[in-house]
């Protein structure tokens, strides 16, 4: 268990629509990261949270956006499904303290966008 | 540009031997290199961390290595069981806090 719970577990989407994805950080860490784990293949980074702010963002399209709340749970948007959005999406959860950071993952949603 | 490449792609080896998994990766500032396991449709199950000025570490029949000279690491797994078979996959932290992944060696245990 690393502390970091992620909702829901699996979902199924149509094309077009909209869904967000949640994640619970591990008490005490101020940074998330969210990554898509498409079948086959190693996960992707979509794009950080550090307290509150964007923090580097991967090559995603602007349909993908998050929050982090003041609490440091995430959220993790997508708009106009596509079907290659079908995959895995992971939270990691971290305390930025240089190179002793470490990240700590949840389980994921499975999403599938028919 | 870190990228990550772990070779070989799948590995199908008699239960009992003991076998490496090879990780590179091509820009040795990382803050530490972490090796995963995941079974099919699940989540990552974290194995074994090992900071930047670390050499290796070791978890029962697992030790990986790291040279970060030389941008390479492995995991050894020793007296390989069924229960070993999954993909294993090797990540490293950048110093700007992102984590990039190779895709994964996919690890099939012969009984």
């Amino acid at each position: 268990e690393t502390g970091v719970t992620q909702s829901p577990t699996h979902l199924i989407k149509t094309r077009g629509q909209q869904v967000t994805l949640r994640c619970s950080s591990q008490s005490g860490h101020n940074t998330v990261s969210w990554y898509q784990q498409a079948l086959g293949q190693g996960p992707q980074f979509i794009f950080q949270y550090y307290r509150e702010e964007e923090n580097g963002r991967g090559n995603f399209p602007p349909r993908f956006s998050g929050l982090q709340f003041p609490n440091y749970s995430s959220e993790l948007n997508v708009n106009a499904l596509e079907l290659d959005d079908s995959a895995l999406y992971l939270c990691a959860s971290s305390l930025l303290t240089g190179e002793y950071t470490e990240a700590f993952f949840g389980q994921g949603t499975r999403l599938t966008v028919v | 540009k870190q990228e990550v490449t772990q070779i070989p792609a799948a590995l199908s080896v008699p239960e009992g031997e003991n076998l490496v998994l090879n990780c590179s990766f091509t820009d040795s500032a990382i803050y530490n290199l972490q090796w995963f396991r995941q079974d099919p449709g699940k989540g990552l199950t974290s194995l074994l961390l090992i900071q930047s000025s670390q050499r290796e570490q070791t978890s029962g029949r697992l030790n990986a290595s790291l040279d970060k000279s030389s941008g390479r690491s492995t995991l050894y797994i020793a007296a390989s069981q069924p229960g070993d078979s999954a993909t294993y996959l090797c990540a490293v932290m950048n110093r700007d806090d992102k984590i990039i992944f190779g895709k994964g060696t996919r690890l099939h245990i012969l009984p």
